[in-house]
């Protein structure tokens, strides 16, 4: 159970070009979703909150019109990276909190296998 | 100055040795913590929570030392399947991840 998914698992695109990046909570209704990104050696850092049909939180120095984020569905959100450069090739996870399966935690976060983006 | 901050190792040591690194955060507020493990190129995964009276689970010792802000992780009897970055994780309204401390066990 508490099973997320991501859809690329990874992706390469030319500069200048968007990528989407899906994560679904498979068995479980994900009220919030959480968008991270890791550099290479470095910690995962959280861009933006999301809760289901409200916009999307974004943390300090996340640019909200390049990352555009939809959670439409409790167990659907996206993540858009518009006109994507080189410095935004990194790995993209998303975690998903929520309810509606047996031992399913409200306050744990699951992980998705994340997204590794490169951009040429 | 980072929410959590860790040696990043690596630490090599030998199958069946004990091995124990630690992590400060600097916010005095936080609430929950945690150890994940992460092997290369994959997500976060749970390893276990940390309570402040130290809890136990299996080979792995977590203690947690509010008064000088630091989580340690103990691994008994490593096993080469315990090669992965450990990453500290302290939470008040969000989580806050550290770069990860890198253990390899060799055979």
């Amino acid at each position: 159970g508490a099973v997320v998914s991501q859809h690329p698992s990874w992706v390469i695109c030319k500069s200048g070009t968007s990528v989407k990046i899906e994560c679904r909570s498979l068995d479980f209704q994900a009220t919030t979703m959480f968008w991270y990104r890791q550099f290479p050696k470095q910690s995962l850092m959280l861009m933006a909150t999301s809760n289901e049909g409200s916009k999307a939180t974004y943390e300090q120095g996340v640019e909200k019109d390049k990352f555009l984020i939809n959670h439409a569905s409790l167990t659907l959100s996206t993540l858009t990276v518009t006109s994507a450069h080189p410095e935004d090739s990194s790995f993209y996870i998303c975690s998903a909190r929520g309810e509606g399966l047996a031992g399913v935690s409200g306050t744990t976060q699951y992980f998705g296998p994340g997204t590794r983006l490169t951009v040429l | 100055r980072k929410e959590v901050e860790q040696d990043p190792g690596p630490f090599n040591v030998p199958e069946g040795a004990t091995v124990a690194f630690n992590c400060t955060y600097s916010n005095s507020a936080s609430q929950s913590f945690f150890w994940y493990r992460q092997d290369c190129r994959k997500e976060p995964k749970l390893l276990m929570s940390v309570y402040s009276s130290g809890n136990e689970d299996g080979r792995f010792t977590a203690q947690l030392n509010r008064a000088s802000q630091y989580i340690s992780l103990l691994i008994r009897d490593s096993k080469l399947s315990d090669s992965a970055t450990y990453l500290c994780v302290v939470s008040l309204y969000k989580l806050s991840f550290g770069a990860g401390t890198t253990v390899t066990v060799r055979a």
